[in-house]
């Protein structure tokens, strides 16, 4: 079964820091893999996703991530963190082909220090 | 464009009580999901339809929990009787089908309180 990892709670970072979430999956076949935000309050919104491709994908608010399959990971990156930043993310796989299961990590929450 | 709407925001009963859920998806959307978030297991599947008809129900914890599709435009999850383990965000989440993988787009969730 597939199963997804993230490594780290809690994450705070200064303010014009770098970002760095990590997250690892288990599965036999590569999946499809997203990163979604979680602001307080709020639903899940899809930061970016890979399904095929260049493996280096740009999402929405400056937020990238490089899938690595000999790595098995799939980490998230933001070169300089904004106060507007601090939220909850989550990894997320799903079989290739499916429309089905979002299997998701136990999520990070970032914190932005001024 | 409306998103993903649920309703209620809040909702608190008391164990024993019947509770009811609601999800408007995305006009055009043909696939609906429930979810459920908790501190313990995180966000987790619970049911999902494609079309209005169940596909996979593999995660609805019990016979208590059920979930219907009357129509395109609506889905309810129904829990009865509701258990203090039941307290969670439950969200709602469509999407349309165009031959790869697409966007789940969600609602803004329902947080259910079990006394």
């Amino acid at each position: 079964a597939q199963s997804v990892t993230q490594l780290g709670s809690h994450v705070s970072v200064s303010e014009g820091a770098l970002v760095l979430l990590r997250c690892n999956y288990s599965s036999s076949v590569p999946p499809y893999l997203f990163w979604y935000v979680q602001y307080p309050n709020q639903g899940l919104q899809l930061l970016l996703k890979y399904t095929t491709g260049a493996t280096l994908v740009k999402g929405i608010n400056g937020f990238e991530a490089e899938f690595k399959k000999s790595e098995t990971s799939f980490h998230l990156t933001k070169p300089s963190a904004h106060m507007s930043d601090a939220a909850e993310y989550f990894c997320a796989v799903t079989p290739r082909g499916s429309q089905g299961n979002l299997i998701f990590g136990k999520g990070t929450k970032l914190s932005v220090k001024p | 464009d409306a998103g993903v709407i649920q309703s209620p925001r809040h909702e608190v009963t008391e164990m024993g009580q019947e509770v009811t859920l609601r999800c408007k998806p995305i006009s055009g959307h043909d696939y609906l999901f429930w979810y459920r978030q908790t501190m313990m297991r995180g966000l987790e599947l619970l049911i999902y339809f494609n079309n209005n008809v169940p596909i996979d129900d593999s995660g609805m914890p019990e016979d208590r929990f059920s979930a219907k599709m009357p129509n395109a435009s609506f889905s309810t999850l129904k829990i009865q009787p509701s258990e203090p383990r039941d307290s969670a965000v439950y969200f709602c989440a469509s999407t349309r089908d165009r031959g790869e993988y697409n966007e789940q787009f969600f609602g803004p969730g329902t947080r259910l309180t079990v006394l």
